[in-house]
């Protein structure tokens, strides 16, 4: 069963880097992912798609400041230069034989 | 620019049926697939049904399947959730997203501001 899993919770500090996780199940550790943010009380937004050589490829308008990477089944999002608005939820996301899947979302407080 | 507006929200009682609306422009709407995505309170993204460009092939998630029925109508560029025998747990902010592209399993790159669904006695 594809399942992505992703901790609850991360901080760090205003101007610091923060890495989030985003780990597939066993049997699915070559899937290409999506990073989406949801600033508080607002739509989500397109972050990246992430692949699974690490490659990545941003929206719209994302600045150099997200980046993508992957290590096995754990692909990455970097957020360097940490600024206020950037606290919100993050989720990521990947496609299944017929169905989507969401990770649980990780919760990013600047500190 | 790309913009996603959701319509057709509101409360309904438990067995209900209601239809949602997500009117796209910005880009040619024919060429990619389409998804609904919901939010219960409180809750992550849950991911309800996705249809491709041509609007032939549909997936449905397990929760909905049998009662909600993803469709679109090319000519007005508009996408269409069908729900019906609405339960408690369907309770949401559902948004709709654009895919990169013309098939199904596609990435979201573009997102709605959602329209809120509550079903309550």
């Amino acid at each position: 069963q594809l399942v992505l899993t992703q901790s609850p919770s991360a901080s760090a500090s205003l101007g610091a880097s923060v890495k989030l996780t985003c780990t597939l199940s066993s049997g699915h550790s070559n899937y290409a992912i999506a990073w989406h943010q949801q600033q508080p009380e607002k739509g989500p937004r397109y972050l990246m798609k992430v692949n699974g050589d690490g490659s990545h490829r941003k929206g719209d308008g994302i600045p150099d400041r997200f980046s993508g990477s992957s290590s096995g089944a754990e692909r990455y999002l970097t957020i360097s230069s940490l600024q206020s608005e950037d606290e919100a939820d993050y989720y990521c996301q990947t496609w299944g034989t017929a169905m989507g899947v969401f990770g649980g979302g990780t919760k990013l407080t600047v500190l | 620019e790309v913009q996603l507006l959701e319509s057709g929200g509101g409360l309904v009682q438990p067995g209900g049926s209601l239809r949602l609306s997500c009117v796209a422009s910005g880009f040619t709407f024919s060429n990619y697939a389409m998804s609904w995505v919901r939010q219960a309170p409180g809750k992550g993204l849950e991911w309800v049904s996705g249809i491709g460009g041509s609007g032939s092939s549909t997936y449905h998630a397990d929760s909905v399947k049998g009662r909600f029925t993803i469709s679109r109508d090319n000519s007005k560029n508009t996408l269409y959730l069908e729900m019906n025998s609405l339960r408690v747990e369907d309770t949401a902010i559902y948004y709709c997203a654009k895919g990169d592209q013309w098939l199904v399993r596609s990435d979201f790159d573009y997102w709605g501001q959602g329209t809120l669904v509550t079903v309550s006695s």
